[in-house]
């Protein structure tokens, strides 16, 4: 089953204390984005990368970075989180180059709450 | 004004009705219009997409586009409970350029 998988779902922290999300993909996707998704603002892309050791800013960058490694691993750090990153996010992987509208795939998301 | 519009509700009908999602946008160099459904505390999924200008028709599903006005629609006919969502429409310039998402529109059909 195609799957992108998202981990952890819910999660509240303290300003400041570095965490990690990390998303998996068993599609072997060579696109991979994440997308931060607010109330009155909707989604918003963080970053994307196109392939392995390639990646680049979407709108919000700012506050955040990403590494890809392997293929299907698309990890999203908070160095020094504050409380204007909580939101939901969402990993997403797919096929076409980005955005890949038509072969998209989202994880469920990742609660984030930043105390 | 902003590059998407979409009226993010709630809509309640009754189980059976017909549905109307809209979004209107600004840039008219659109091409690419989506819509994606989105369950609570699920990611979203893409339902339908069309090219350019008309309709597109999938089961009980109906995405209109009309570029004159830029304003797309989402039809749903015999509206079901499990219809009930938030849904997303989206937009691109090109196949491979950025998505502008809407903020989505929170739908609940009533049994």
């Amino acid at each position: 089953e195609a799957q992108v998988t998202q981990n952890p779902r819910y999660l509240i922290t303290v300003t400041g204390k570095k965490l990690t999300v990390t998303c998996s993909q068993n599609m072997n996707h060579e696109y991979m984005s994440w997308y931060r998704q607010d109330p009155g603002l909707g989604l918003r892309q963080i970053y994307y990368s196109m392939n392995v050791e390639v990646t680049d800013k979407g709108d919000v960058p700012e506050g955040y970075k990403v590494s890809r490694k392997e293929k299907r691993n698309f990890p999203l750090i908070l160095e020094s989180p504050s409380p204007n990153q909580t939101s939901l996010y969402f990993c997403a992987s797919s096929l076409s180059p980005p955005p890949g509208w038509d072969t998209i795939y989202f994880g469920e998301g990742s609660w984030l709450t930043v105390v | 004004q902003k590059e998407v519009e979409q009226d993010p509700g709630p809509l309640s009908v009754p189980e059976g009705a017909i549905v109307s999602l809209n979004c209107t946008y600004s840039n008219s160099a659109f091409q690419y219009f989506m819509w994606y459904r989105q369950y609570s505390r699920k990611g979203p999924e893409l339902l339908m997409y069309t090219y350019s200008s008309g309709n597109k028709e999938d089961g009980r599903f109906t995405a209109q586009v009309d570029k004159s006005s830029k304003y797309i629609s989402l039809f749903i006919r015999d509206s079901q409970p499990s219809d009930s969502a938030t849904y997303l429409c989206a937009m691109s310039v090109n196949r491979d350029d950025k998505i502008i998402f809407g903020k989505g529109t929170r739908l609940h059909i009533l049994p």
